[in-house]
């Protein structure tokens, strides 16, 4: 089945230390989107990319790093600059045209103490 | 300034009626697209519809339909005949053209609807 695979469900982490987030996509979409979600905040835009080896800043960038590599992944970098880590990440696709929906996965919640 | 607004934090609606969730948004990109998703409490996002920007009609999914008023800049969801499984956040999101070429695609805070039995 064609979807996108987020691991671990839960990570946990000691304050300092860097933590990357695995995403991975076998839809053959061409975007790809990391978004953070905090109670009463909704989603918010963290990175997006549209092809290989380019990507933006989105909304709330600061203290995180993403690449894309291969069409299929997407890692995003949790670094020790992110004043508050801890919070439920989600990555999504979605294929080229506007009005195509995006595809979401399972999340990972991050808990840094 | 806020792309997409929710206004609405939480809402109750009483099992097999109707309920309208409100979403307002801002863009100056003339093609731009509108999307309603369901989280559940298990926290996958589901989505549920979708309106262009241009869509003459307002778009339609089973129960679910979009009250899409453009020079209002609003893009309402309206839930008939509400069941329990209806119980879950609702979010709001746009997908909008940027300076560089790109699309991004911005979300609201969500509402957070409750059916009642």
């Amino acid at each position: 089945d064609g979807g996108i695979t987020q691991s671990p469900k839960y990570l946990f982490r000691k304050e300092g230390q860097n933590v990357t987030l695995s995403c991975e996509q076998n839809l053959n979409h061409d975007a790809m989107y990391w978004y953070r979600q905090d109670p009463g905040q909704g989603l918010r835009l963290i990175y997006y990319s549209q092809i290989v080896n380019d990507f933006q800043k989105g909304d709330i960038a600061e203290g995180y790093s993403v690449s894309r590599e291969k069409k299929e992944s997407f890692p995003l970098t949790v670094t020790s600059a992110q004043k508050n880590p801890t919070a439920f990440y989600l990555c999504a696709s979605s294929p080229g045209p506007r009005n195509s929906p995006l595809h979401f996965g399972n999340g990972t919640r991050l808990t840094v103490t | 300034a806020q792309k997409i607004t929710q206004t609405q934090p939480g809402m109750f609606v009483q099992e097999k009626e109707a309920v309208t969730l409100d979403c307002t948004y801002d863009t100056s990109d003339p093609s731009y697209g509108l999307f309603w998703y369901k989280q559940p409490s298990s926290g996958e996002m589901i989505f549920l519809i979708y309106q262009g920007s241009y869509d003459q009609q307002n778009a339609t999914e089973g129960r679910y339909s979009l009250n899409f008023q453009k020079a209002r800049k609003s893009a309402n969801l309206v839930i008939s005949a509400s069941q329990l499984g209806d119980s879950a956040m609702y979010f709001c999101a746009m997908r909008e053209g940027t300076s560089g070429g790109y699309q991004k695609v911005t979300f609201g805070t969500g509402t957070k609807l409750q059916v009642i039995p």
